[in-house]
Order: structure tokens, then C-alpha cells, then sequence
């Protein structure tokens, strides 16, 4: 069934940068292709990231695009997420997410795996 | 941007009761391209429902998907006391893919 689980939240300064982590277990990590997600407080999930399984695609939300960065290492079966000149307005948990399709060349869009969370706290 | 709209947005029920969740959609979700969710505090979410009918793996089948175009519906046939929790539609048929705000279902 797997599991997935995020680290690396923190209370951090306006403009300053973090780096999260999304550790696979439990299935073959390298053949999915995975996105972050966020919620912040009494708000919907949002969509911020999404990663191939071969990294040859990657998007971003236009909220993240230029100030994020999304990677993985197959070879660690991790996802990671680079966030850089941070604002208040990114406050919120954030969800790694596995996407349904169990075969790298497609993607189905919704997402059949999730972690926990982990809080990102921006504040003075 | 397709935006998702949950209603109600709390619902209060009891064990055995049956539930029933909107989801409405500000455009057509081609391809009935919607799924739903279920989270609760401190747990990850849990894929409930793909394709708008379609029941993920393992999902008991209590749980029951409908509809078509904008207008969409999460069926809880019974209520069991593990169900209580926070129900979110998503669509998945253009970018960016979107969330409902949720609807939560709390014991009365």
C-alpha cells in the first residue's frame, strides 16, 4: 500500500527559504510521479507543484513559480521542496501526494497516497 | 480556473444517518473528471471517489459518487462513527486542478 511521510517544516522569517522533504515506503517510488500540496488554515487544499517520475516535466502554480523548486532522488525514493523568498501568504501544511497512475509515462491527476503534512509557519 | 463550490458547509448527523455533500463546479468538468476525498485532523487525506462514480481501492461501498457536468454528489448510505470528518471534491479536467473548501461532517 506504501506510505509517505513530509519533514522539514519550521517557523522561518519573511524571505527566508526551506526545505522539505517527502520520504516513499512500501512501493516502487521511482515508477509514480508525485506534487505538493497546501492547506492553509480553514482553507482548501491547493495544488502547488508536480514532478514526473523521470523529472523530464515538472509545473508549478503561478503563486510558486520562480520562488520554488521541486526535485526528487529516485535512488533515496524522496521528494523535496526548495522554498525560497518566503511570504506570509505561505503559511500553511503541506501534503506530499502520490499520483494514481502506477505507470510513469501517464498521469491521472488525482491522488491515491498522501503524507501527514508538514507546517510551514512564515512569520516575523 | 474551475472554482468548486461545498455545500453545506458543515453538516451535522448521526450514526446511521445518511449523507449527502455538494459539490458545484463555476464551469462543466469535462470528462466527469472529479474526485473526492475524505481527511481528518492530523491523518492524510484518502482518495474516496475518481471518474465522479468511481470507488478507490479498499473504499467501502457505503461511499457513492454522482453526477455530471457542474453538478456533482458524495452519498454516505449509513453513517459510520469512523466517517465523521472533512469531505473535499477535486477536479482534475484542466489546469490548475482545484479543491473545494470542504464540507464537514460532525456528529449531532
Amino acid at each position: 500500500e506504501g506510505q509517505l511521510v513530509e519533514s522539514g517544516g519550521d517557523l522561518v522569517q519573511p524571505g527566508g527559504s526551506l526545505r522539505l522533504s517527502c520520504g516513499g515506503s512500501g512501493f516502487s517510488f521511482a515508477t509514480y510521479s508525485f506534487n505538493w500540496f497546501r492547506q492553509a488554515p480553514g482553507k482548501g487544499l491547493e495544488w502547488i507543484s508536480y514532478i514526473s517520475s523521470s523529472t523530464s516535466a515538472i509545473y508549478y502554480a503561478d503563486s510558486v513559480q520562480g520562488r520554488f523548486t521541486i526535485s526528487r532522488d529516485n535512488s533515496k525514493d524522496s521528494l523535496y521542496l526548495q522554498m525560497n523568498s518566503l511570504r506570509a501568504e505561505d503559511t500553511a501544511m503541506y501534503y506530499c501526494a502520490r499520483d494514481s497512475s502506477p505507470n510513469g509515462d501517464s498521469v491521472y491527476w488525482f491522488f491515491d497516497l498522501w503524507g501527514r503534512g508538514t507546517l510551514v509557519t512564515v512569520s516575523p | 480556473e474551475i472554482v468548486l463550490t461545498q455545500s453545506p458547509g458543515t453538516l451535522a448527523l448521526s450514526p446511521g444517518d445518511r449523507a449527502t455533500l455538494s459539490c458545484r463546479a463555476s464551469q462543466a468538468v469535462t470528462g466527469n473528471y472529479l474526485a473526492w476525498y475524505q481527511q481528518k485532523p492530523g491523518q492524510a487525506p484518502r482518495l474516496l471517489i475518481y471518474g465522479a462514480s468511481s470507488r478507490a481501492t479498499g473504499i467501502p461501498d457505503r461511499f457513492s459518487g454522482s453526477g455530471s457536468g457542474t453538478d456533482f454528489t458524495l452519498t454516505i448510505s449509513r453513517l459510520d462513527p469512523e466517517d465523521f470528518a472533512v469531505y473535499s471534491c477535486q477536479h482534475y479536467a484542466a489546469s490548475p486542478l482545484t479543491f473545494g473548501a470542504g464540507t464537514k461532517v460532525e456528529i449531532k
